[in-house]
């Protein structure tokens, strides 16, 4: 079973939607949590971090379900430019690796 | 403060040849890993390093070796590239320190071995 399991999709969403992403870790001893978005043939770049308490940085919103080992992204209003690749990450501090999902494709249509 | 720098950004071998990467973080970061990514696929750890001096294998080591003889810099090698080493290949660093350390990525090396 894989470390992080996201929903490869893609998502085609028109512009100013809301669209939610999920992603499973299968280990409870996950202790970091993380979005990050990468473009096309670009490099990964941090999103968000995702804090136990949920977090908001203006229209994205992470939250974390520790119980049931799954961590979400929100996008409200959609922008053409949210078009990407959105990959979710976990990061097992007592063994400095960081686990990458394959990736959620989100394509936002005028 | 230029983050992560990688070289080459491209490069074209023969099968058998051989190559080294190269890696260099500015942010004083004590990890540092590569990835390679291959499309349909996530990001797969090939080899990490939690210090100067130190390297650990990753998910899929085989075929390359790595070196950390600096703490800024962190070298891969692939002693005869095949072509299944077809790939772009990306380096990270990150912190150690009490909160939340998140990785930093360089802008990628895309390797094709013919």
């Amino acid at each position: 079973r894989k470390e992080v399991e996201q929903d490869p999709g893609p998502f085609n969403v028109p512009e100013g939607a809301t669209v939610a992403f999920n992603c499973t870790y299968s280990n409870s001893a996950s202790q970091s949590f993380f979005w990050y978005r990468q473009d096309c043939r670009k490099e990964p770049k941090l999103l968000m971090s995702v804090y136990s308490s949920g977090n908001e940085d203006g229209r994205f919103t992470a939250q974390l379900n520790r119980a049931s080992q799954y961590i979400s992204l929100l996008i409200r209003d959609s922008k053409l430019s949210d078009s990407a690749t959105y990959l979710c990450v976990v990061l097992k501090r007592n063994f400095n690796k960081f686990y990458f999902g394959s990736g959620t494709k989100l394509n936002v249509k005028p | 403060n230029a983050g992560v720098t990688q070289t080459p950004k491209f490069r074209v071998l023969k099968t058998g040849q051989s190559m080294t990467l190269l890696c260099a973080q500015d942010m004083n970061h004590e990890y540092m890993y590569w990835y390679r990514q291959d499309p349909g696929m996530g990001l797969r750890l090939i080899h990490y390093s939690v210090g100067e001096g130190t390297t650990a294998k990753g998910e899929v080591p085989d075929g390359y070796n790595v070196s950390r003889l600096k703490k800024q810099n962190f070298l891969l090698g692939l002693e005869s590239a095949a072509p299944s080493q077809t790939s772009v290949y990306f380096c990270a660093s990150s912190g150690s320190g009490q909160g939340i350390n998140e990785q930093y990525f360089g802008p990628g090396t895309r390797l094709t071995v013919t």
